[in-house]
C-alpha cells in the first residue's frame, strides 16, 4: 500500500541546536501537512504544502516540498524547549477524483536539552 | 467552539466486551475520522465518514463499527474487545474544500483504551 516514511524516529537535541525531519513518499502526493504532537496531547496541525517546490515559514520552521512531490522537510531553526513534541507529516494519496486519504509518517520524537 | 470532543478519556475493558467510542464536533464539518495510535507509531485510519450515512473503511477496520447518522456524531464501536486493541483512539473532522485538496483536520483529545 501506499507509505509514507519519516526520518530520524528520534532526535535528541541541545538546545539551540537546529532540527529537521524528512518525510518521504512511495508516490506522488496531492498536497502534504505536518502536525506537531505534544507528550500525552493530540496532533495540532501546523502546516499545508500544495505546490512542487514549495517553502512556507512559520517564525523557526521551514517547510519544504519536493519538486517531484515526493518528499518534505520541516527544519527547525535554534530549538527551544517548546519544541518538545512529536512532528508528524502526513500525505495526501488522490485516487482519482474522490478525496483521498491522509497517510501518517510514524514521525519524528523531538527532545530538547536545556 | 468546543471542537471535536471525545468520551471517555480513559478506559479499561476486558478481553470480549464491547464499548462505543463517542466522538462529537461542533464545526459543521462534513468528514469525519477514527485513528488508532500505538505506542511510538503514526497514525492508521480505521474508518472515515464524508457525511451523515456515509462510511468506508480505512487501512485498519477490522475489529470495528461505525455510524453516522448526524453531522456531528461518529461513534466508533468495538464488538469484542481484544488485547490487540489497546491504543490511542482519535477523532478527528475536516472541511471538505474539493477533491484535489484537502483541509486541516482537527483532532479530538483521544481516547486511552486498554484491553486486559
Amino acid at each position: 500500500g501506499q507509505q509514507v516514511m519519516q526520518i530520524p524516529q528520534y532526535q535528541h537535541v541541545q538546545e539551540g541546536e537546529d532540527f529537521t525531519t524528512y518525510c518521504n513518499s512511495s508516490t506522488t502526493l496531492s498536497n502534504i501537512q505536518w502536525y506537531k504532537q505534544r507528550p500525552g496531547g493530540h496532533p495540532v496541525f501546523l502546516i499545508q504544502l500544495v505546490k512542487s517546490g514549495e517553502v512556507k515559514k512559520q517564525k523557526r520552521l521551514t517547510f519544504q516540498f519536493g519538486e517531484a512531490k515526493k518528499n518534505s522537510s520541516l527544519h527547525i531553526t535554534a530549538t527551544q524547549t517548546t519544541d518538545v513534541g512529536t512532528y508528524f507529516c502526513a500525505g495526501l494519496v488522490n485516487y482519482g477524483g474522490s478525496q483521498g486519504n491522509l497517510i501518517f509518517g510514524k514521525g519524528t520524537k523531538l527532545s530538547v536539552k536545556p | 467552539n468546543a471542537g471535536v470532543t471525545q468520551t471517555p478519556k480513559f478506559r479499561i475493558l476486558k478481553i470480549g466486551q464491547s464499548m462505543t467510542l463517542q466522538c462529537a464536533q461542533d464545526m459543521n464539518h462534513n468528514y469525519m475520522y477514527w485513528y488508532r495510535q500505538d505506542p511510538g507509531m503514526g497514525l492508521k485510519l480505521i474508518y472515515y465518514s464524508v457525511g451523515a450515512g456515509i462510511t468506508d473503511k480505512g487501512e485498519v477496520p477490522n475489529g470495528y463499527n461505525v455510524s453516522r447518522s448526524t453531522t456531528e456524531d461518529f461513534p466508533l464501536r468495538l464488538e469484542l474487545a481484544a488485547p490487540s486493541q489497546t491504543s490511542v483512539y482519535f477523532c478527528a473532522s475536516s472541511y471538505f474544500a474539493g477533491p484535489y485538496s484537502n483541509q486541516p483536520q482537527h483532532f479530538g483529545d483521544g481516547t486511552r483504551l486498554s484491553i486486559l
